[in-house]
């Protein structure tokens, strides 16, 4: 089983729509959780990171539920800009990285 | 701005070639760490480095091996490439545990490497 797991999509979502991820781990140690964002064929660029108590950035929200073991991220007024695959990431021993596969999102006008 | 330098961004190689990868960081990271990303199967740690000369196996080491001379430079080495080997590598650095706070990594650009 993977350490990280999400829903791979694509979600397609028009322009403006409200759009959740969420992403489940399997390591109840982990110590924190982040999102990164990855535009086709770069590299993953940190998004946000995710508290318990929820945080927000904009238009996007992150939230972490310890009790289900998974995190999300809300995205209000979708934009063609934010089409991108959203990589969840739970980090052990405070540098140990896994990653999700990636959620693929398209905004289409 | 951190920046996570990587010395090609496209690579073809022949199997059985040894290949060096290189990664370059600039603002004094203690840890470093290269993967793979394939599709489907997103990223998985390779080797990672907490401080010069020290390394450490990741998820899949196999057919790998790392260098960390200097605190900036971080090198991945594939002894004897292979087709399945063929694959985007990314490089990362962060800024270690400081009052054990988890930063984000910074990602290089990308190495998209073809063993042929």
């Amino acid at each position: 089983r993977k350490e990280v797991e999400q829903d791979p999509g694509p979600f397609n979502v028009p322009e403006g729509a409200t759009v959740a991820f969420n992403c489940t781990y399997s390591n109840s140690a982990s110590q924190s959780f982040f999102w990164y964002r990855q535009d086709c064929r770069k590299e993953p660029k940190l998004l946000m990171s995710v508290y318990s108590s929820g945080n927000e950035d904009g238009r996007f929200t992150a939230q972490l539920n310890r009790a289900s073991q998974y995190i999300s991220l809300l995205i209000r007024d979708s934009k063609l800009s934010d089409s991108a695959t959203y990589l969840c990431v739970g980090v052990y021993n405070f540098n140990k990285f896994y990653f999700g596969s990636g959620t693929k999102l398209n905004v289409k006008p | 701005d951190v920046k996570v330098t990587q010395s090609s961004r496209y690579l073809v190689k022949r199997t059985g070639e040894k290949v060096f990868l290189e990664c370059v960081q600039d603002m004094d990271h203690e840890n470093m760490f290269w993967y793979r990303q394939d599709p489907g199967l997103g990223l998985r740690l390779i080797y990672f480095s907490y401080d010069v000369k020290m390394k450490e196996k990741g998820d899949i080491p196999e057919g790998y091996s790392v260098s960390r001379e200097k605190k900036e430079r971080f090198s991945l080495i594939l002894e004897s490439a292979s087709t399945n080997q063929t694959s985007m590598y990314l490089c990362a650095s962060s800024p270690g545990n400081r009052d054990r706070v988890n930063y984000g990594y910074t990602f290089g650009s990308g190495t998209r490497l073809t063993v042929v």
